[in-house]
């Protein structure tokens, strides 16, 4: 089995609709990261929790928002979803006080907003 | 803010050597990475360099960094089908955020 396992691994939408990306994982890691990436762009950083009670914005968050509902499990919401937030979703994971933060990523979900 | 800088394709024979590259602009970075991403997967970690080390060898790969220009380089030796994928560079900046480049798509040609 995946060590961070994130579902759906596709989803379609329409304009409008509130929708939730899901990531869990089993490293026992702390902290917990969600990026999307464009073509051409990249990965970018949304949130990330480094642990249950510690949530930050990362670059983009605008028109997310997070749950880290416990140490294994960190969701991601579309409030109103719109057709530019239609990208490859990853959900990633890191110790906590590691000097390298080396990152161990989900599969990701491929979302679009129609 | 800080930024990692990739091109976005290259393009190589089977059984050459590719050479990727990368810039990254904040000279406190301790760590830079190499990411792979193979189709419909998440990104893996291939290897890492610490920022006072030049030169990093694991098998097919080499990393090299030069501090002073801000270069870091993954060289794969005897290219293969298999190494057909997307390599991320990235660097560890004082917040302890990972700054991505935007992937590099390795084309291998028969």
């Amino acid at each position: 089995d995946a060590d961070v396992t994130q579902t759906p691994r596709n989803r379609i939408t329409k304009t409008g609709k509130r929708i939730m990306l899901e990531c869990s994982q089993t490293k026992g890691h702390d902290r917990m990261y969600w990026y999307r990436q464009d073509p051409g762009l990249g990965l970018r950083l949304i949130y990330y929790s480094f642990d249950v009670k510690d949530i930050n914005k990362g670059e983009i968050s605008d028109g997310y928002s997070v749950s880290r509902q416990a140490q294994a499990k960190f969701s991601l919401s579309l409030e109103s979803a719109i057709p530019n937030q239609t990208a490859l979703y990853f959900c990633a994971t890191s110790e906590g006080g590691g000097a390298k933060n080396i990152q161990y990523f989900g599969a990701g979900t491929r979302l679009s907003v129609l | 803010g800080e930024d990692v800088e990739q091109s976005l394709f290259l393009s190589v024979r089977e059984g050459d050597s590719s050479v990727i590259n990368c810039t990254y602009t904040d000279s406190s970075s301790t760590y830079l990475y190499w990411y792979k991403q193979e189709p419909g997967a998440g990104l893996q970690l291939l290897t890492y360099i610490f920022s006072n080390m030049d030169m990093k060898q694991d098998q097919r790969l080499t990393v090299l960094l030069n501090k002073k220009d801000k270069h870091l380089s993954l060289r794969i030796a005897d290219t293969q089908t298999g190494d057909s994928a997307i390599y991320f560079c990235a660097s560890l900046d004082s917040n302890y955020q990972l700054i991505w480049g935007a992937g590099t798509k390795l084309i291998i040609k028969p």
